[in-house]
């Protein structure tokens, strides 16, 4: 199993502030990687696939990087809507398998 | 428009079995790998379980394999997971989702809102 490892928990980051998520692979697995965004009661939302590629609708303040085994995304300038949970996933071998989350928080 | 629209999550006893179901709606539903994710209370997002377009593949997390089964009815474009065997490891909201691009990748843009399971005596 591909075990991803998601770094730091929890980021308490100011709005309008540059941050970077991390996401690490235990081996590689290409650029098979997408990750989410989750609010409160809400279900995910597709942010990037292909380690890079953003979804449709997904702002340009939302960069992802990475191959192999380590993976970033990165938010430009943090808008009051991005503090969530945010999820890296796998998708290069079965079983699929989801990072255990970063949480944003407001500084 | 893409709908995903699960049901049959409920209140169940420990060893007791639950058959989830989800409605799709707004694509072909034969065209698509369809997948079950959860996520317990407060808790991150696991992959549980996807079904190939014609049902010749399944694949599962191991935590639920032999006691759950993933199958589907593309005339009916509906998805199943039928739970065996439930222990309170498995109380969750259940997400039915589907693939973005048929073929290309288990990512998922489409979320259903979800069916929550709860086992408790």
């Amino acid at each position: 199993e591909v075990v991803m490892t998601q770094s730091p928990a929890t980021l308490s980051v100011s709005p309008g502030e540059r941050v970077t998520l991390s996401c690490w692979a235990s081996q590689s697995i290409s650029t098979n990687l997408a990750w989410y965004q989750q609010k409160p009661g809400q279900a995910p939302r597709l942010l990037i696939f292909g380690a890079s590629t953003r979804a449709t609708g997904i702002p340009a303040r939302f960069s992802g990087s990475g191959s192999g085994t380590e993976f970033t995304l990165t938010i430009s300038s943090l808008q009051s809507e991005d503090f969530a949970v945010h999820y890296c996933q796998q998708y290069h071998k079965w079983p699929i398998t989801f990072g255990q989350g970063t949480r944003l928080e407001i500084k | 428009e893409v709908q995903l629209v699960e049901s049959g999550g409920g209140l169940v006893q420990p060893g007791g079995s639950l058959r989830l179901s989800c409605a799709a709606s707004g694509f072909s539903f034969s065209d698509y790998w369809m997948t079950w994710v959860r996520q317990s209370p407060g808790k991150g997002l696991e992959w549980v379980a996807s079904i190939k377009q014609d049902g010749s593949e399944k694949y599962y997390v191991d935590s639920v394999k032999g006691r759950f089964t993933i199958s589907r009815d593309n005339a009916r474009n509906s998805l199943y997971l039928q739970m065996n065997s439930l222990g309170g490891q498995d109380t969750a909201l259940y997400y039915c989702v589907r693939e973005l691009f048929s073929g290309a990748g288990n990512y998922y843009v489409y979320w259903g809102q979800g069916t929550l399971v709860t086992v408790s005596s």
